[in-house]
């Protein structure tokens, strides 16, 4: 079975810190993504990469940057934490050919004061 | 650009109904594929059910089944028999299949089986 884990299931930062959400996948997939939850919104995409080393920016990247060393690793940062960032974050990961599907880990919800 | 919007953000229904949760899309390309997603309280989310664009045959995994029609842009999944089991919230996605490799999801319902 394909896993993809999240290195914190709760993280609790203050404003202005700098905050890194790690995610590991199993598979071999060359795709990673990473999406924040919010109620209402559904998931929106933050950023993506589909090779070591490569990134795009997804819908809502501002405030984020992203770092991809591994094929199995793919790391999300907030730069500078603020309050609107306090949201669900999901990794997920999927093969480059069909069907395409996405694999999601459990998710970190980050909580910022 | 793709946009996915799910007009019912909460249902709720008796356990061994059947329930339709609704989704309608927009996209310009002709090539995609269609996903609904489950995510239980306080666990991964999960595949339930994909649709192939170019598929005419509407999909069907056990209990879940689809209803496809592309020239509306509707992608409906209807859960028979619902089990305590598929209280959840519900995604659902549209990808294409060339170009941009990302999924875009709508904005979610909040599925609740009562016993």
């Amino acid at each position: 079975d394909v896993k993809v884990t999240q290195s914190s299931r709760y993280l609790v930062k203050r404003t202005g810190e700098k905050v890194f959400l790690e995610c590991v996948q199993d598979m071999d997939h060359e795709n990673m993504f990473w999406y924040r939850q919010d109620p209402g919104l559904g998931l929106r995409l933050i950023y993506f990469s589909y090779d070591v080393k490569m990134k795009e920016k997804g819908d809502i990247p501002e405030g984020y940057s992203v770092s991809r060393e591994k094929k199995e690793r793919f790391s999300l940062i907030l730069e500078s934490a603020s309050t609107n960032q306090t949201s669900m974050y999901l990794c997920a990961s999927s093969p480059r050919k069909a069907p395409y599907e996405q694999y999601f880990g459990p998710g970190t919800r980050l909580t910022v004061t | 650009a793709q946009t996915v919007t799910q007009s019912q953000p909460e249902m709720s229904v008796q356990e061994a109904e059947t329930v339709t949760l609704s989704c309608t899309y927009d996209t310009s390309e002709n090539n995609y594929y269609l996903f609904w997603y489950k995510q239980p309280p306080s666990r991964q989310m999960i595949l339930v059910i994909r649709q192939e664009a170019y598929k005419q045959q509407n999909a069907t995994e056990n209990r879940f089944s689809v209803n496809f029609q592309k020239a509306a842009k509707s992608f409906s999944l209807k859960i028979s028999d619902s089990q305590l089991g598929d209280t959840a919230m519900y995604f659902c996605a549209v990808r294409l299949i060339q170009g941009a490799q990302k999924l875009v999801f709508g904005q979610g319902t909040r599925l609740t089986i009562n016993p």
